[in-house]
């Protein structure tokens, strides 16, 4: 069965620093989809970042990157220079092949990051 | 657009009551789901519609019912409230099933309370 794992449950980074938020997951499929969503303390999701796993190369999109290893099943996201507002909770997620046509989300159970000024 | 819109934003229900939580999307998205969203248990997925008439079952179907009449609506039913509903509850939809890159689009949410 598909699975996330998120192993951090809550994280400290300094303002303009960069940061890493660890997601592995396991699947047999050879063709499936990674996700990465902010949640705020005002409740709303938000989508960030997207990698199949034929791309070839690592997702960007802005100030995020995921650091894609598909040998390890490890789907990463890192932040650069951190601000006071990417204080939230982050989910990572995987489409389920089997679920719904594949829109079914399979989520982790996130990681809460804090920036300090 | 006005996306994924949800009502209402917060409920309070007493143990045995039902009650519908109202999902629509303006995006002529073909994919529509619910998920609750616990406390340190992330997101997990209640029912899921891949097109008007069609509906199936998530992870925690159970104590819910949904339909699928239109393609903007899908509310999500609770039968008879339990204290283990208690949850924040998210609507989401998506287009171009079947195409790789496509991402879910969630609404605001209903944090619901049952006591």
């Amino acid at each position: 069965a598909q699975k996330i794992t998120q192993t951090q449950p809550g994280m400290f980074v300094q303002e303009k620093e960069a940061v890493t938020l660890d997601c592995t997951y396991d699947t047999s499929d050879q063709s499936y989809g990674l996700f990465w969503y902010k949640q705020p303390s005002s409740g709303e999701m938000i989508f960030l970042i997207y990698q199949g796993s034929y791309d070839e190369q690592n997702a960007t999109e802005g100030r995020y990157s995921l650091n894609f290893q598909k040998a390890r099943k490890s789907a990463n996201l890192v932040i650069s220079a951190s601000q006071l507002g990417d204080s939230a909770m982050y989910f990572c997620a995987m489409r389920d092949p089997y679920g719904g046509s594949q829109g079914n989300l399979i989520f982790g159970k996130g990681t809460k990051l804090s920036v300090k000024p | 657009n006005a996306g994924v819109t949800q009502t209402p934003k917060f409920q309070v229900l007493k143990t045995g009551q039902s009650m519908t939580l109202q999902c629509a999307q303006d995006m002529n998205h073909e994919y529509m789901s619910w998920y609750r969203q616990d406390p340190g248990m992330g997101l997990r997925l209640i029912h899921y519609s891949v097109g008007a008439g069609i509906t199936d079952q998530g992870e925690v179907p159970n104590g819910y019912n949904v339909s699928r009449s239109t393609t903007e609506d899908f509310p999500l039913r609770l039968l008879s409230a339990a204290p283990s509903q208690t949850s924040v509850y998210f609507c989401a939809s998506s287009y171009g099933l079947g195409t790789p890159s496509y991402e879910q689009y969630f609404g605001p949410g209903t944090r619901l309370t049952v006591t």
